[in-house]
Formats: C-alpha cells, structure tokens, sequence
C-alpha cells in the first residue's frame, strides 16, 4: 500500500520561501494514472487545496495561490515537491501531500510550518 | 471560482442514519466532479472514505455510502458509532479536474 511522507522546516521567516518534500513509498511516482497533489489546513480551520502535478506532468493549482506555487516531481528520488513564495503569516498551516486516482486517495500524516519571524 | 456547500453542523443519534451533503455553487453536481468524501479527527489527517461519488477503500466502514442525490453528492451514514464523530469533508474537481475545491467540511456529532 501506497504511503506518504511530507518533509521540510517547520518554522519559516516572513517573505521567505516555503519548501516541502513528500517522500513516496509503496509505489512509484512515475507510474499510474495519479495525482500528487498538496493541500494544506490552517490552525482551526478548514482543508484548503494548494495544487497538483499529474502522471502527465502537468500541473494545475489553486487561482488564489497560483503566482506563488510550483508543484514538482523528482522521479529519481520518488518525491514530489512544493515551493511557495513570499510567504506571510496567513501561510501558516498543516501541509498535506497526497496521491489521488480512480483507485482512491492516500494522505500524508501533514507537516506543521509556521510563518513568523 | 466555484464555491462547494456542506452543512456546517449535524447531529446524529448513536445507531441512527444521517445524510451530509456537498453541493456546487456552478450547478448540479455530477459523477464528472468525481466527489471525494474524508473524515478528519481532531489532530489527525484527513483519511478517504468514498471517491469517484461511490467508490469505498478497505478501510471505509459498510455504514457509509456515497451517491448523488438532488443535482448534489451525498454520503450517507446508517447506523452511527462513537467513532464516527469527526469533521467529513467533501472535494469536488471542476473545469475538467483541473481545478479542485474542498468544501467547508460538516462537523458530525453522534450524541
């Protein structure tokens, strides 16, 4: 079975840019018909989808946060990534990987990264 | 950009049935939004329950369903447990599925 493990700093300083890794293990990036997707969840509140790359390598993200995203996949390590610039407090949230398809969903436990200088 | 409509708040007696549903605020929900349901419980991540409107993983209880209903998709739960008091939230893929929004999730209570 298919697991996930997000990955990166916890704490990250205001206009700088967030970095996160989610490690696959189970199975590969590189095969199926998946989506490797992120979604991230602030304290509190509800669950927010930040954006994908497809088993096509192609790459659709949220309108609201689209100037500031880039979803990545590094086949070699079995890893897709997010970077999101700029960053301010409201990014602060619990980020999530997960692979979605016609054969269900898989989440990550999530990683905490809190924005403040 | 498409807004997606669940019921902030239900109450379901232990054993009994509840329905939660998710609505579109583009139209009628159908299978090719492919709705997704998860249960989230306080400190966890979100596990899937149902995906592409009906589909069940290993993990899913019998007691839950998933179907449209009324132009919305629906999760259904039949005989509630303790355990099944969480947050369930719905995810439905527009514009072809490149564009994919969660709704505000619905806070289930069994009592």
């Amino acid at each position: 079975q298919v697991q996930l493990q997000e990955s990166g700093p916890g704490l990250v300083k205001p206009s700088e840019t967030l970095s996160l890794t989610c490690t696959v293990s189970g199975g590969s990036v590189s095969s199926g018909s998946h989506y490797w997707s992120w979604t991230r969840q602030p304290p509190g509140e509800g669950l927010e989808w930040i954006g994908y790359i497809s088993y096509s390598g192609s790459t659709s993200y949220n309108p609201s946060l689209q100037s500031r995203v880039t979803i990545s996949v590094d086949t070699s390590k079995n890893h897709f990534s997010l970077i999101l610039t700029s960053v301010t407090t409201a990014d602060t949230a619990v980020y999530y990987c997960a692979r979605t398809s016609a054969a269900g969903g898989y989440w990550g436990r999530g990683t905490l990264v809190t924005v403040s200088s | 950009q498409a807004v997606v409509t669940q019921e902030p708040s239900l109450t379901v007696s232990p054993g009994g049935t509840v329905t939660l549903t998710c609505g579109s605020s583009t139209g009628a929900v159908t299978s090719g939004h492919y709705p997704y349901w998860f249960q989230q419980k306080p400190g966890q991540a979100p596990r899937t329950l149902i995906y592409d409107t009906s589909n069940k993983h290993s993990w899913t209880p019998d007691r839950f369903s998933g179907y449209l209903l009324g132009g919305k998709a629906a999760l259904t739960l039949s005989g509630a447990q303790p355990e099944d008091e969480a947050e369930y939230y719905c995810l439905l893929c527009h514009n072809g599925a490149r564009l994919w929004v969660f709704g505000g999730g619905t806070k289930l209570t069994v009592l």
